[in-house]
């Protein structure tokens, strides 16, 4: 299984600014994914990152409000921009395994915006 | 519409004792995983276990074993021998393309 790490692991930021969270995983993946977890609720797919490649995000996530990078196969960046109190959610990472359609996840990311 | 529904917001169980969390899904692929998470209070999804849809066979891992019914589109989880250290979240999920659609989870508490 990979290891993976997220930084950081919490933050409380102002409305109107921005956040980049990093994911880190121990061994090269093709394919990293973020997710939002909002507080109670269960996890959405924010986009699919792929190394080399534009990321592709899902409906209802825009490349402005989350730019994601994914400089080699190890790493990659989330930013939350232009905050508001909506975008406090636990924010995770996760890279596919080596059998089919599995992913390990990473700790998470909890951002609380005030 | 891809949807997970887990109709069992909190359920509780004696330690030891089994218990058994339901998980609906409805899905237009016809070649897809399951999977069972769970979340602790630490916030690390872990993988339960998984069951590939063309295998007619029911999943096992230790304790941890599913009742997948394809045609009823039901993939529940039972748990056995309850432990206090599964207390935690359980989110039911299923492949759509290479991505995963989660259900709204299940907060499983243990009781000594």
């Amino acid at each position: 299984s990979a290891v993976i790490s997220q930084k950081p692991s919490r933050d409380i930021c102002q409305r109107g600014t921005s956040l980049t969270i990093q994911c880190q995983v121990d061994s090269q993946v093709t394919m990293m994914f973020w997710y939002r977890q909002q507080p109670g609720q269960s996890l959405t797919l924010i986009a699919t990152a792929n190394q080399g490649s534009e990321a592709t995000y899902e409906s209802g996530f825009v490349i402005d409000k989350f730019p994601i990078s994914r400089p080699n196969l190890t790493f990659s960046t989330l930013t939350v921009s232009n905050m508001s109190p909506e975008d406090s959610s636990i924010y995770l990472c996760s890279v596919e395994g080596t059998a089919p359609y599995e992913q390990y996840f990473g700790p998470g990311t909890r951002l609380t915006v005030t | 519409a891809q949807t997970v529904t887990q109709s069992q917001p909190e359920m509780s169980v004696q330690e030891a004792e089994t218990v058994t969390l339901s998980c609906t899904y409805d899905t237009s692929e016809s070649d897809y995983y399951l999977f069972w998470y769970k979340q602790p209070p630490s916030r690390q999804m872990i993988l339960v276990i998984r069951q590939e849809a063309y295998k007619q066979q029911n999943a096992t891992e230790n304790r941890f074993s599913v009742n997948f019914q394809k045609a009823a589109k039901s993939f529940s989880l039972k748990i056995s021998d309850s432990q206090l250290g599964d207390a935690a979240m359980y989110f039911c999920a299923h492949t759509y393309g290479q991505n995963f659609v989660f259900g709204p989870g299940t907060r499983l508490s243990v009781l000594p």
